[in-house]
């Protein structure tokens, strides 16, 4: 029974790019959170995505924006990269019935590298 | 003021040696709450939920605090192995963790 994967692993990319990066949830779930980590922090939550529609958004710029697909899979595209944006991009599935309350588990990430 | 706060150590510890850290979170209401593992630029992964009453898992017990709205965990009889950097979890809502910076253990021979 595959995980939470990722891809791609690794990305760099130029200030002001666009990068798209993807996420395949845990069979049987149906609920894709996105977060953020840069280095020497925690995880910081993005957005979350349940039925298609994005459910609860963090502190993050509309240059954050992704969408969720029937097959619950998602994606995670950011806008005019800035070298900030650089940061380990986690992926974390759940069932919508259960939330966060037993806490969730997260794809390997997207090293993102902006230059 | 962040929503969950830990010391970020380090904590160097021999092998053998018990080490215990907290980690203080914002938001009373609160509902769960959560220690993770994180290996170096490797992504987290749940050690152990932390209930009211407090909880074992082996060498590891977490305790929780809610009236002081803090999180303590303490690792027995510490192993190499154990080396990491231990993240406070904390669930606000129904939909998303807060995380803390996390705390590093590092444990020598």
């Amino acid at each position: 029974d595959a995980g939470v994967t990722q891809s791609p692993t690794h990305l760099i990319k130029t200030r002001g790019q666009q990068v798209t990066l993807r996420c395949s949830p845990k069979s049987g779930h149906d609920t894709v959170s996105w977060y953020q980590q840069a280095l020497g922090q925690g995880p910081q939550f993005i957005f979350q995505y349940y039925e298609e529609e994005e459910r609860q958004r963090g502190n993050f710029p509309d240059r954050f924006s992704g969408h969720q697909f029937p097959n619950y899979s998602s994606e995670l595209n950011v806008n005019a990269l800035l070298l900030g944006d650089s940061a380990l991009y986690l992926c974390a599935s759940s069932l919508e019935r259960t939330g966060a309350n037993y806490g969730y588990t997260f794809g390997s990430g997207t090293r993102l590298t902006v230059v | 003021r962040k929503e969950v706060e830990q010391d970020p150590g380090p904590f160097n510890v021999p092998e053998g040696a018990t080490v215990a850290f907290n980690c203080t979170y914002s938001n009373s209401a609160s509902q769960s709450f959560f220690w993770y593992r994180q290996d170096c630029r490797k992504e987290p992964k749940l050690l152990m939920s932390v209930y009211s009453s407090g909880n074992e898992d082996g060498r590891f017990t977490a305790q929780l605090n809610r009236a002081s709205q803090y999180i303590s965990l303490l690792i027995r009889d510490s192993k190499l192995s154990d080396s990491a950097t231990y993240l406070c979890v904390v669930n606000m809502d129904d939909y998303k963790l807060s995380f803390g910076a996390g705390t590093t253990v590092t444990v020598r021979a």
